[in-house]
C-alpha cells in the first residue's frame, strides 16, 4: 500500500494567488481529515470527511479556504487568495475507522511571501 | 477544546524512563497517541478505547482513566529512536494536544 498521497510536497507562491493542495486516501478508507501544523498552533483540525461527505468544517479558518472531495480517492484543500500567515505544512489524514487511528501523508509544506 | 499534556519537553538518557500525559476538560471517550519525528508526518501508535484500557507498543504502554478524563504514556527503557514529539488525540472531535518534546541522549 503506498500509504496517503499528497501532493504537491512544497509549494512556494506568492500572496493572493490561489493554492491548491491534494490528498489521495488509501484505498478502503471511509474518513479523511485535513490538519494544518504551525508551531504556533499546533496540529489543527481542518474539516473531516466521511465517506466523501464534510461532516465538519467548523476548523476551517476562513472563506478563503475550501475542500472538497468529489470521490472516494481524491480530496483537495483549496486557498484563494493565499496570505503569508497561511504558510503552513499541511496533513491529509484517513482512517477506516475511528477504533484504528489515522494514517497521515507527508504533508504539504507552503509558504506564501 | 484541545487536550492539555504535560510534560511540554523532557530530556532523557537512553534507558531511562518517561511518562507523559493527556488530560481534557471535557470527557474523554478514546484517546490515540502518535509520534511525530522532525520534518516527518505523525505516526500512529495505538488507541485507548475505552477506560481502564491498557495497550502496549514495543516498550511504549498507554492507560486510559475514563472518569479521570486522563490517559498516559509510558516510556521504557527509552531508546534514541524514541525521539520525537508525543500526540494525544481525543478521538470523539478529532482534536490533538500540544505535543511532548522527547530528546533522548546517548
Amino acid at each position: 500500500d503506498a500509504g496517503v498521497i499528497q501532493s504537491p510536497r512544497h509549494e512556494v507562491t506568492e500572496m493572493g494567488q490561489e493554492v491548491t493542495l491534494r490528498c489521495k486516501p488509501i484505498s478502503g478508507h471511509n474518513s479523511l481529515f485535513w490538519y494544518r501544523q504551525t508551531m504556533m498552533r499546533g496540529l489543527e483540525l481542518l474539516i473531516y470527511f466521511n465517506n466523501n461527505v464534510p461532516i465538519d468544517d467548523s476548523g476551517m479558518p476562513e472563506d478563503r479556504f475550501s475542500a472538497k472531495m468529489p470521490n472516494a480517492s481524491f480530496s483537495t484543500l483549496k486557498i484563494q487568495p493565499s496570505e503569508p500567515r497561511d504558510s503552513a505544512v499541511y496533513f491529509c489524514a484517513s482512517s477506516t475507522g475511528l477504533q484504528y487511528g489515522y494514517t497521515f501523508g507527508s504533508g504539504t509544506r507552503l509558504t506564501v511571501v | 477544546q484541545q487536550p492539555v499534556q504535560s510534560p511540554q519537553a523532557v530530556i532523557l538518557r537512553e534507558g531511562e524512563d518517561a511518562v507523559i500525559n493527556c488530560s481534557s476538560s471535557k470527557a474523554l471517550y478514546s484517546v490515540h497517541w502518535y509520534r511525530q519525528k522532525h520534518g516527518e508526518a505523525p505516526v500512529f501508535l495505538m488507541i485507548l478505547l475505552k477506560g481502564g484500557e491498557q495497550k502496549g507498543h514495543e516498550k511504549i504502554s498507554a492507560s486510559f482513566n475514563e472518569k479521570k478524563q486522563q490517559s498516559s504514556l509510558y516510556l521504557t527503557a527509552s531508546q534514541l529512536s524514541y525521539s520525537g514529539t508525543y500526540f494525544c488525540g481525543a478521538n470523539q472531535n478529532f482534536v490533538f494536544g500540544p505535543g511532548t518534546r522527547l530528546s533522548v541522549l546517548p
